[in-house]
């Protein structure tokens, strides 16, 4: 059973660009959760979806920042026209089952650069 | 808003020994769980403890957790050189209405053959 998917595992973009990352969950997973992670830092959650729904996305900036995980396919997130700021790793995550059993499997991470 | 926080921040032994670290946090949870990352690579799940459990060993890992404290323990017994990584607690809050972990900015741990 192969793990949680993420590609690209390094994306450079320069300011102004858009950034698509892409996760695919376990087989049989149908919760799909994306962290961003800046250097010496935690996790910092930023949106939770299944499948065509976004459940959570409380953790979102407000602007320029989308996330989907359609029916076929895997889960994007999209960042527009991006800065600086937006340089970090990005962890997609998949669990079987929601909260109470919330074990999350982890995907490799994207680590995002944006010059 | 960050819930669990490691302590320390970074530890440093030698192979053999053991090594303990704790995590605090502020709201009820349904869980605790631990992970470890790698430098530069994701995370890896280690081990998850219920509100309603105490202490949970896998391995040379044993984790405690005490609900009126709000703290967990991970201990990793007998070290190796492999276990060098970083550890992060992540609670599942019980007011989460959106099923999301919470990371502390975990405890960075060197063990030296």
């Amino acid at each position: 059973n192969a793990g949680v998917m993420q590609n690209p595992r390094h994306l450079v973009r320069r300011r102004g660009q858009e950034a698509r990352l892409r996760c695919s969950p376990m087989k049989g997973h149908s919760h799909v959760y994306w962290y961003r992670q800046l250097p010496e830092e935690g996790l910092k959650f930023m949106v939770y979806l299944q499948k065509e729904n976004i459940i959570d996305e409380s953790g979102m900036p407000k602007e320029r920042f989308s996330a989907e995980f359609p029916k076929e396919g895997p889960s994007i997130l999209r960042i527009q026209q991006v800065v600086r700021g937006d340089s970090a790793a990005y962890f997609c995550a998949s669990s079987p089952r929601g909260r109470g059993l919330n074990e999350q499997f982890f995907g490799p991470g994207t680590r995002l650069t944006v010059l | 808003s960050q819930q669990g926080e490691e302590d320390p921040q970074a530890l440093s032994i030698q192979e053999g020994e053991n090594a303990t670290m704790n995590c605090s946090y502020k709201t009820s949870i349904n869980n605790l769980q631990w992970y470890r990352q790698n430098s530069g690579r994701g995370l890896v799940h280690l081990i998850l403890i219920r509100s309603n459990e105490r202490e949970k060993h896998s391995g040379r890992l044993r984790v405690t957790l005490d609900t009126s404290k709000k703290s967990s323990s991970l201990l990793i017994t007998a070290s190796r050189a492999a276990d060098t990584a970083s550890y992060f607690c992540a609670t599942d809050e019980v007011s989460n209405s959106g099923y999301a972990l919470n990371f502390g900015k975990g405890t960075s741990l060197l063990v030296t053959p």
